[in-house]
């Protein structure tokens, strides 16, 4: 079975450009949860939807925004990139929408802006 | 201060070694504890999870929560060079917005 499928695995952006993560969850799973790990440090929650709807957020700004399609699939979209924003961004699934017993992690997208 | 506190390490033991990891952790909401492993350029996987206070052994893992003081360890026995990897402590709690606080994770590093 395929476990948690992210895409692309690596971009570069531009400052100010807008840049969207996909995410497939593991077959099943109806949640899916976004967390963004800067270098030496452990991951930061973002977002959590289950059944399309969303269910958590994380202290980031308005520039960070996701939604959660009828498969179950994700997308988490950032506009106007700062440097800051340079990150792996995680992507992490489950059967039911409660944190509870851990996520699955995909392997991330690792996104660079220059 | 950070709700979830790790020595980042690096930590270098010897193959069949027992390793030790630690966190500490501020906010008493949490209830639920797991600790990941996160290979380079890999996202984490889930090694072991536990609820409140008590002990959970798999296989060579060993997870130990202790409420009262507010710890959690992880403990690694015959360690292999396989294991190198980070280690990353994570909590959350029933109504916390369904979300893992996650310690800065500790570099481990089993030499041959």
């Amino acid at each position: 079975d395929a476990g948690v499928t992210q895409s692309p695995t690596h971009l570069i952006k531009t400052r100010g450009q807008h840049v969207t993560l996909r995410c497939s969850p593991i077959s099943g799973h109806k949640s899916v949860s976004w967390y963004q790990q800067v270098l030496g440090q452990g991951p930061q929650f973002i977002f959590q939807y289950y059944e399309k709807e969303e269910r958590g957020r994380g202290n980031f700004p308005d520039r960070f925004s996701a939604r959660q399609f009828p498969n179950y699939s994700s997308e988490l979209n950032v506009n106007a990139l700062l440097l800051g924003d340079s990150a792996l961004y995680l992507c992490a699934s489950s059967l039911e929408g409660t944190s509870n017993y851990g996520y699955t992690f995909g392997s991330g997208t690792r996104l660079t802006v220059v | 201060q950070k709700e979830v506190e790790q020595d980042p390490g690096p930590l270098s033991v010897p193959e069949g070694a027992i390793v030790s990891l630690n966190c500490t952790y501020s906010n008493s909401a949490f209830q639920y504890f797991m600790w990941y492993r996160q290979y380079s350029r890999k996202g984490p996987e889930l090694l072991m999870y536990t609820y409140s206070s008590g002990n959970k052994e798999d296989g060579r893992f060993t997870a130990q929560v202790d409420k009262s003081s507010k710890y959690i360890s992880l403990f690694i026995r015959d360690s292999q060079p396989s294991d190198s990897a980070t280690y990353l402590c994570a909590c959350s709690f029933t109504g916390g917005g369904n979300k893992l606080t996650f310690g800065t994770g500790t570099q481990l590093k089993v030499e041959l």
